[in-house]
């Protein structure tokens, strides 16, 4: 069955880089239409669509978070990595992983669980 | 971007009652727009994509329908486990954006 986990660190320090995997089973981001985004949640807040990465290793980023990350593949180890440059107070969120898959109208149908991002001095 | 504007934030039903969430596009997104549900605690969970297909597993008491910038998710007879938070999302331009959330409540 599909499953996604994401794993970093709980407490990063403003200015700081946050590197963020996820780890997923059950596909492959070598298969045509397979995608896997980045997706966070402030506490008490919206969702905020952050980047994505597909099957040609195409990428996709936020308007405004553009020049602060990074999204890239490890196809081998089953992994996508989130690199989020000069964090500060109120990048604190919890932050998912989601597969997108056109099948499923490319929409995201499966999440990992989150794991919350504290950003603080 | 496109901004998705959800309505109403808050929207207060008794089980058993229909719920009807808005939501609006800022520019059409054809019918490339999804609902999620989120309860307290829980990732979201895909309720339909395409506008008005369901995703595997959901009930027939959820609805879309909609296209271009008017959307509507309907649910039928609320039970206990539908009081949560629903977005919607489009991803017919880059980047995907979400709304808000509506937060259906007792």
């Amino acid at each position: 069955q599909v499953t996604l986990r994401e794993s970093g660190p709980a407490l990063v320090k403003p200015t700081q880089t946050l590197t963020l995997t996820c780890t997923f089973s059950g596909f492959s981001l070598n298969t045509n239409g397979m995608c896997v985004s980045w997706i966070r949640q402030p506490p008490g807040k919206a969702l905020e669509w952050l980047a994505l990465i597909d099957w040609e290793d195409d990428k996709y980023y936020s308007t405004s978070l553009k020049t602060r990350l990074t999204i890239s593949k490890d196809t081998s180890k089953n992994q996508v990595v989130l690199r989020m440059t000069h964090m500060d107070p109120v990048d604190t969120a919890t932050y998912y992983c989601a597969r997108r898959e056109k099948s499923s109208g490319w929409s995201y149908d499966f999440w990992g669980q989150g794991t919350l991002v504290t950003v603080s001095s | 971007d496109i901004v998705m504007t959800q309505s109403p934030a808050t929207l207060s039903v008794s089980p058993g009652e229909r719920a009807t969430l808005s939501c609006r596009a800022s520019q059409s997104v054809a019918r490339n727009l999804a609902w999620y549900q989120q309860k307290p605690g829980q990732a979201p969970r895909l309720l339909i994509y395409d506008a008005s297909t369901k995703a595997t597993g959901i009930p027939a008491r959820f609805s879309g329908s909609g296209s271009a910038t008017e959307f509507t998710l309907t649910i039928l007879s609320l039970q206990s486990e539908d009081f949560a938070v629903y977005y919607c999302q489009q991803y017919n331009n880059w980047p995907q954006t979400f709304g808000q959330g509506t937060k259906v409540e007792i």
